[in-house]
C-alpha cells in the first residue's frame, strides 16, 4: 500500500499566521484527502484534491481559509490561514484506492 | 444526508473477552467499508477494508468484520481481546457514484482492556 509521509509533523503557529502541510505519496494516486481531527473527535472531510483541477470542499471548508495545491500525482499541500485556536487539529492526508493515512500533523494555535 | 453510525462510544473488557463494535451506514449506493486503529499517541492505522467478495474480512492483529449489506451493517470482532488492544476504533465508508468519492467517519469507539 501507498506510504505517505506529512511534514511537519507538529506545529505550534501563532494566531493570524498560516502554515502550510505538506503531504508526499511514494507512487502515483488520482485521489487526494485532507482531513482534519479534532481534540477527542473523529474525522472530518476537509477536502478532495484532484491533478491539474481545483480542489472540492466539504460543507463548512472555504478555499480561502484552507488552500490546497495538487501540482502532479504524488504530492499536494494544505495551507491553513490566518489561524485561530479554534483550528488547533491534527491534519491527515490520505489516498485513493488504498486509504491509508499519513501520520498527521498536530497543529496548535496560541 | 449520508452518516456512519457507531453505537458504542466506550467499550470496556476484560482480556481474553470477546469484542465487537457496531457499525452501521446510510447510503443505499455502493460503498467500500473500513475499520481503522488509532493506539494512544499514534497515527490511524487501517485494521481491514471490504471492497467487494466474501463479506467476511479478515484484518490484521485477529480482528475481523462482517458486511451484512442488508443491515447496512459492518461490524468489528476479535474472539479474545488483548491489553494491546486498547485504542480507539474507527468504521469509515466510501461513498461511490458517479465519480464521487469521499470517506465519511463514524464518531469512534473508545475501547479499554483491562488486564
Amino acid at each position: 500500500s501507498a506510504v505517505i509521509s506529512q511534514k511537519p509533523s507538529r506545529d505550534i503557529c501563532q494566531r493570524g499566521t498560516s502554515l502550510t502541510i505538506q503531504c508526499q505519496v511514494d507512487s502515483q494516486v488520482t485521489m487526494m484527502f485532507w482531513y482534519r481531527q479534532q481534540p477527542g473527535q473523529s474525522l472530518t472531510l476537509i477536502a478532495t484534491a484532484n491533478q491539474g483541477s481545483e480542489a472540492t470542499y466539504e460543507s463548512g471548508f472555504v478555499i480561502d481559509k484552507f488552500p490546497i495545491s495538487r501540482p502532479n500525482l504524488t504530492f499536494s499541500t494544505l495551507t491553513v490561514s490566518n489561524m485561530s485556536p479554534e483550528d488547533s487539529s491534527i491534519y491527515l492526508c490520505s489516498v485513493d484506492p488504498t486509504y491509508t493515512f499519513g501520520s498527521g500533523t498536530r497543529l496548535t494555535v496560541v | 444526508a449520508q452518516s456512519v453510525s457507531q453505537h458504542n462510544h466506550h467499550v470496556i473488557l476484560s482480556e481474553a473477552a470477546s469484542l465487537e463494535l457496531g457499525c452501521n451506514y446510510s447510503y443505499g449506493g455502493t460503498v467500500n467499508l473500513f475499520w481503522y486503529v488509532q493506539y494512544p499517541g499514534q497515527h490511524l492505522q487501517l485494521l481491514l477494508k471490504y471492497f467487494s467478495g466474501d463479506p467476511l474480512v479478515k484484518g490484521i492483529k485477529g480482528f475481523e468484520a462482517e458486511f451484512i449489506k442488508s443491515k447496512f451493517s459492518f461490524n468489528l470482532r476479535k474472539p479474545s481481546v488483548q491489553w494491546s488492544d486498547t485504542a480507539e476504533y474507527f468504521c469509515a465508508v466510501n461513498l461511490l457514484s458517479g465519480g464521487y468519492n469521499k470517506l465519511i467517519f463514524g464518531a469512534g469507539t473508545r475501547l479499554a482492556v483491562h488486564p
